[in-house]
C-alpha cells in the first residue's frame, strides 16, 4: 500500500487548507483513513479519520474546522482545515488506519506535505 | 500536554538494550502501538497489539504493556535505530486518537 500527499505548500492565514491522499496497492474502501500532522521540530498531532462507510471522527481541538471526505471514484480521500493560523503550519501525513476492538494503530504512511501558513 | 507521557531523550550504547516507556491510564484499556521517525523521514509503524511487528521490522524492536504503562524494547540496539519513538493509542474516555510527545533515542 502507498499513499502520497499532494496540495498546495503555502495557504494563506483565514483561508482553507486542501490536501488530498492519493492510494495505490489497496482499496479506499478497505480501510479507514487518517490525517496526522506534525509542526516544525514538535510531535505528531492526529486530526481525524474517515471509516470504510464514509464516518468521520475528529480531533476535539480541530472538529469546528476539518473536514475528512473519501473519493471512492479515483481512491482518494482529502483533508479540508479551514481559518487557518501561522499554528496550522506543519508537515500534513496520511496514514491508513486499523481501528480495531483494542488493537488499533496507522499501518501506512505517506511522505508528507509541508502546508506554511505565514502570519 | 498530551495524555500519553514519554519520557524526552533516552540513550544506549551500540548493542545494548533500551527501553522506551509510555504512560497514560487509557492504556488499561487500549494497546499502544509505537511509530520510529527518522530526521526528515515519516514515521514508520514498528509494534502493534500485544507484541506484533509489521513485515520489515527486525525482532530486536518488542513491545509489552503493565498496568497503565506500554514499554518499546530494543534489545542490542543498532546505530540505525537512532531516531525519535512516539506511542499512540486513544484518549482517556476512548473517543479519539493522541500521540505521546516522543522519546529521542541517541545511540552512543
Amino acid at each position: 500500500v502507498q499513499l502520497e500527499e499532494s496540495g498546495p505548500g503555502l495557504v494563506k492565514p483565514s483561508e482553507t487548507l486542501s490536501l488530498t491522499c492519493s492510494v495505490s496497492g489497496a482499496f479506499i474502501s478497505s480501510y479507514f483513513w487518517s490525517w496526522v500532522r506534525q509542526p516544525p521540530g514538535k510531535g505528531l498531532e492526529w486530526i481525524g479519520y474517515i471509516s470504510d462507510s464514509g464516518d468521520t471522527v475528529y480531533n476535539p481541538s480541530l472538529k469546528s474546522r476539518v473536514t475528512i471526505l473519501v473519493e471512492k471514484a479515483t481512491n482518494q480521500f482529502s483533508l479540508e482545515l479551514r481559518s487557518v493560523t501561522s499554528a496550522d503550519t506543519a508537515v500534513y501525513y496520511c496514514a491508513s488506519t486499523i481501528v480495531g476492538a483494542t488493537v488499533e494503530y496507522f499501518e501506512h504512511w505517506g511522505q508528507g506535505t509541508l502546508v506554511a501558513a505565514p502570519s | 500536554s498530551s495524555e500519553l507521557t514519554q519520557d524526552p531523550t533516552v540513550s544506549v550504547a551500540l548493542g545494548q538494550t533500551v527501553r522506551i516507556t509510555c504512560q497514560g491510564d487509557n492504556l488499561r484499556s487500549y494497546h499502544a502501538s509505537w511509530y520510529q521517525q527518522r530526521p526528515g523521514q515519516a514515521p514508520v509503524l514498528v509494534v502493534f497489539g500485544r507484541n506484533d511487528r509489521p513485515s520489515g521490522i527486525p525482532d530486536r524492536f518488542s513491545g509489552s504493556t503493565s498496568g497503565d504503562t506500554a514499554a518499546l524494547t530494543i534489545s542490542g540496539a543498532q546505530a540505525d535505530d537512532e531516531a525519535d519513538y512516539y506511542c499512540s493509542s486513544r484518549n482517556r474516555i476512548g473517543d479519539h486518537f493522541v500521540f505521546g510527545a516522543g522519546t529521542r533515542v541517541t545511540v552512543l
